[in-house]
C-alpha cells in the first residue's frame, strides 16, 4: 500500500534555481492538494486540483505552478527559488465525498 | 480572525495523564471535524473523524464537538509517550468538499 508518495525528501536549493517536487498517488483519488508546512503556522494550501486537468489556486500559491495531466499524479513547480520558500512541503489527495485527507511523508526544501 | 485556532504549546504531561486538546472556529457552516496526528519529521494522519455535534470514542481517544460554542475538543486518557506528536485539528463545510481547514497544531510530549 504506497498511498501518497512524494519525492525527494530533502533538497537545498541555491536563490534563484528551479525545481519540480513530485507526488504520486495509487489510490486512484481525483482531489490533489499541496500544503508549505513552516514551524508554528499550521499548513497552509498552495494548490489544489479536483481531477485531472483541472487545478485551483489555494491560500498561497505565489511563486508556485502545479499541473494535473493524470489523477495519479501532481506535481509542483518552484520557479526563480527565494528563501520565503525554505518550508516541508507536503502533498495530500481524498476520495470524492470524503473529508479524509491523505498525506505523503513530506519534502524538506531549503533555499540558501 | 482566523477560520480554526488552536493553542500551539508546546504542551507537556506525564505518562498516565489525561490529555485535553481543544480548537475554536468561526464559520457556524463547518459541519465536519477531524483529528490529525503528525510525528515529527512525518506527515499528518487522521486520528479521529465526527460529523456535526457530539462525541466519538475509538479506544483511548474521544473526540468532542460542541457547535453552538464552536468548540473541538480531543480527550487523550492513560496517555502513553507513543502520543508525543502534534495535533492538528480540522473542519470543512458541509457543502464545499474542496478544501479542509486546518488548525496550527498544538504539541504534545508525554513524558515517561
Amino acid at each position: 500500500n504506497a498511498g501518497v508518495t512524494q519525492t525527494p525528501k530533502f533538497r537545498i536549493l541555491k536563490i534563484g534555481q528551479s525545481m519540480t517536487l513530485q507526488c504520486t498517488q495509487d489510490m486512484n483519488h481525483n482531489y490533489m492538494y499541496w500544503y508549505r508546512q513552516d514551524p508554528g503556522m499550521g499548513l497552509k494550501l498552495i494548490y489544489y486540483s479536483v481531477g485531472a486537468g483541472i487545478t485551483d489556486k489555494g491560500e498561497v500559491p505565489n511563486g508556485y505552478n502545479v499541473s494535473r495531466s493524470t489523477t495519479e499524479d501532481f506535481p509542483l513547480r518552484l520557479e526563480l527559488a527565494a528563501p520565503s520558500q525554505t518550508s516541508v512541503y507536503f502533498c495530500a489527495s481524498r476520495p470524492d465525498m470524503s473529508a479524509i485527507q491523505y498525506f505523503g511523508a513530506g519534502t524538506r526544501l531549503s533555499v540558501l | 480572525q482566523k477560520e480554526v485556532e488552536q493553542d500551539p504549546g508546546p504542551l507537556s504531561v506525564p505518562e498516565g495523564a489525561i490529555v485535553s486538546l481543544n480548537c475554536t472556529y468561526s464559520n457556524s457552516a463547518f459541519q465536519y471535524f477531524m483529528w490529525y496526528r503528525q510525528y515529527s519529521r512525518k506527515g499528518p494522519e487522521l486520528l479521529m473523524y465526527t460529523y456535526s455535534s457530539g462525541n466519538k470514542e475509538d479506544g483511548r481517544f474521544t473526540a468532542q464537538v460542541d457547535k453552538s460554542s464552536k468548540y473541538i475538543s480531543l480527550f487523550i486518557r492513560d496517555s502513553q509517550p507513543s502520543d508525543s506528536a502534534t495535533y492538528l485539528c480540522a473542519t470543512l463545510k458541509e457543502t464545499s468538499y474542496d478544501k479542509v481547514i486546518f488548525g496550527p497544531g498544538t504539541s504534545l510530549s508525554v513524558i515517561p
